[in-house]
């Protein structure tokens, strides 16, 4: 199975900042890489996919990159509404995998 | 708008068999765009992927000798049934659409239903 792994696992951060989340794949994955946010008791939400395309009507301060086996979530501006966690996904190879999550929460 | 919900016994006891059905409103389990998926989610864990089902099924290695997972065309709804579970399976389990570019082959999950606890307990 393809491992995925996130850092940090957790941060505090203000209202207004900068987040950048990181996720590595145990190897190459091309693109097939989804993020999703999760709040206490709910569901998963998708975020990102396919690396760094926005799904539609998730806010435009959330984005996406790919740098080999790397990926980077980033949130400019933190809003109330977006501390929750993280995860992300793999797609590119059976069976799809999910990081451990990125807990961000209010410093 | 496309909507999943899960629905099934909040207790199951151990080595019985864990069911769980999905209904779908605002799209159709027949169409071939999407495929249909379980994920579970340990007590304070991250998501597993158990399987989905479109033209055949796919699981995960690490469930396939207790899992099944089929459609039910005439509700529009697809099930789970997992066999012999143990306390290891205590779990919210999702139910979501997987959705597939096919000019990419990348894929996504999206909407996912709100989830069910289920506890394995005697």
């Amino acid at each position: 199975d393809i491992q995925m792994t996130q850092s940090p696992s957790s941060l505090s951060a203000s209202l207004g900042a900068r987040v950048t989340i990181t996720c590595r794949a145990s190897q190459t994955i091309s693109k097939f890489l989804n993020w999703y946010q999760q709040k206490p008791g709910r569901a998963p939400k998708l975020l990102i996919y396919a690396a760094s395309s926005l799904q539609s009507g998730v806010p435009s301060r959330f984005s996406g990159n790919e740098s080999g086996t790397d990926f980077t979530l980033t949130i400019t501006s933190l809003q109330p509404e977006d501390f929750a966690t993280y995860y992300c996904q793999q797609t590119y190879a059976a069976p799809s995998t999910f990081g451990p999550g990125t807990t961000v929460d209010i410093k | 708008q496309v909507q999943l919900q899960e629905s099934g016994p909040g207790l199951v006891k151990p080595s019985q068999t864990l069911s769980l059905s999905c209904t779908v409103s605002g799209a159709s389990i027949n169409s071939v765009a999407y495929s249909w998926t379980w994920i579970r989610q340990r007590p304070g864990e991250g998501l597993e992927w158990i399987g989905n089902i479109r033209y055949g099924t796919d699981y995960n290695p690490s469930l396939k000798s207790r899992v099944i997972i089929s459609l039910d065309t005439s509700k529009n709804q697809f099930s789970l049934n997992l066999r012999s579970v143990t306390a290891a399976d205590t779990a919210v389990y999702y139910c979501a659409r997987g959705v597939t570019d096919y000019t990419t082959g990348w894929s996504w999950f999206d909407p996912w239903g709100q989830g069910t606890l289920v506890t394995v307990s005697s």
